[in-house]
């Protein structure tokens, strides 16, 4: 399985754009791409998903460059709702056969 | 619409009880998770179900059973609590999207082992 490495935590401030990055050295080419945010006391939720170039929802975009090794989850102009803990996973249903690993996650913190 | 749907939301037991932990979605997903979450920690996986009938060790399975019931309901079982299993329980369940999997958490269950 795809291991992926984050920074443990970020700040940032209302209003301003965040982007967390995640390094997937050794993603695999039927491996997607998918972020989580996580309040305190809930479950982790569905923020994005791609497989390679630029996808974007109303919440944010994910950015993956052409070699696929790290993805960028973009936050724009975030506000203090959206501190969070946020997850990067990579893994496909065939390999993984369902199963989906996270690490600690980032720890995003925005302040007034 | 309920998703995901965790009882009990909270529990105390004391170190050697048992206790199962429910969960049911309504989605008609195919697969079911099970996860542990500790203080500061991410989710480690215990067991999964791929489809119904079938359940797979995770990465932290030792001293847990899980049991698919059905289609809808994915139960995880303490045969005999210790203060280790201490932590936050999260029960998922996954759609395919193309190839990438999206997962539906419930809302979770605090367990604490005394």
């Amino acid at each position: 399985l795809a291991k992926t490495t984050q920074p443990i935590s970020m700040d940032s401030y209302e209003g301003q754009e965040v982007n967390i990055t995640c390094s997937h050295n050794n993603i695999a080419t039927n491996d997607y791409i998918t972020w989580y945010q996580q309040f305190p006391s809930q479950g982790p939720r569905f923020i994005i998903q791609g497989y390679k170039t630029k996808v974007t929802n109303e919440v944010a975009s994910l950015f993956i460059p052409a070699d696929r090794k790290s993805s960028t989850l973009s936050l724009p102009r975030v506000s203090l709702s959206d501190t969070a803990v946020y997850y990067c996973l990579v893994g496909d249903r065939g390999s993984t056969l369902g199963r989906l690993y996270f690490g600690r996650g980032t720890q995003l913190t925005v302040w007034p | 619409n309920a998703g995901v749907t965790q009882t009990p939301k909270f529990q105390v037991l004391k170190t050697g009880q048992s206790m199962t932990l429910q969960c049911a979605q309504d989605m008609n997903h195919n697969s079911m998770y099970w996860y542990r979450q500790d203080p500061g920690m991410g989710l480690r996986l215990i067991y999964y179900s791929a489809s119904e009938g079938t359940t797979d060790k995770g990465e932290v399975p030792n001293g847990y059973n899980v049991s698919r019931l059905n289609k809808r309901e994915f139960s995880l079982r303490l045969e005999s609590a210790a203060p280790s299993q201490t932590s936050v329980y999260f029960c998922a369940s996954s759609e395919a999207r193309g190839q990438g999997e999206k997962l539906f958490f419930g809302s979770g269950t605090q367990l604490s082992v005394l």
